[in-house]
């Protein structure tokens, strides 16, 4: 079966302090592909990052970067010096090559507060 | 470019009415996707469209619920004899060649049913 799972439903941090958000999925499939969409208040949902399976390499975006690990199927993302402007639901997807369906965790409601 | 395109925005019908929400692509894609996101909860495939074929359904209630992508216009979502149940923000997103290719979201219909 395929699943993601997203343990942290909320976190609250303080503005400029670095925060985790962590990604567990589940999967037979040996190629598959990861991303990561933010929910601001206003509601739409933002493309981040998309990995494949085949690439373990950590990606750094600015203030973003997403550590990727096969050996815990892991998939975490980690916001340096947080802003107010953060503050949104993330979540976290599996697609799985079989077809377009993304399979997303439950999110992760990010509070930044000034 | 323009983005993904939903329209309306908002919808509000009675119970028993039907509700249609339509979904244009990014110039160029060709695969379609609709979600749906109930109140605290995330976000659960419905189905996967290209134009003029469904290719996978797996995610759409057995009743009172179809989409199609038809060869011109946008894909549509119907919901027949909509229920209270039904009151969710409905999104869709589309992507290029491939079905792991990225998936970018519109903003989303919010259907609220009385």
């Amino acid at each position: 079966a395929q699943k993601v799972t997203q343990a942290q439903t909320e976190i609250s941090v303080v503005e400029k302090e670095d925060v985790t958000l962590d990604c567990v999925y589940e999967t037979r499939d040996t190629t598959y592909y990861l991303f990561w969409y933010k929910q601001p208040p206003s509601g739409e949902l933002v493309f981040l990052i998309r990995r494949n399976s085949f690439d373990e390499q950590n990606e750094i975006s600015g203030r973003y970067s997403w550590n990727f690990q096969k050996s815990t199927s892991s998939f975490n993302f980690t916001i340096t010096a947080s802003q107010v402007v953060d503050s949104a639901v993330y979540f976290c997807a599996l697609n799985n090559n079989q077809g377009g369906k993304l399979i997303f965790g439950q999110g992760t409601e990010l509070s930044v507060k000034p | 470019n323009a983005g993904v395109m939903q329209n309306p925005r908002h919808l509000v019908r009675r119970r028993g009415q039907e509700a249609r929400l339509r979904c244009s692509p990014m110039k160029g894609h060709s695969h379609v996707y609709w979600y749906r996101q109930l109140p605290e909860e995330g976000l659960k495939f419905m189905v996967y469209l290209q134009k003029e074929n469904i290719i996978d359904e797996s995610g759409m209630p057995k009743e009172r619920f179809s989409a199609e992508f038809p060869k011109e216009g946008p894909s549509i979502l119907r919901i027949q004899q909509v229920v209270r149940g039904d009151s969710a923000a409905y999104f869709c997103a589309s992507s290029g060649y491939r079905a792991t290719d990225t998936q970018y979201f519109g903003p989303g219909t919010r259907l609220t049913v009385l």
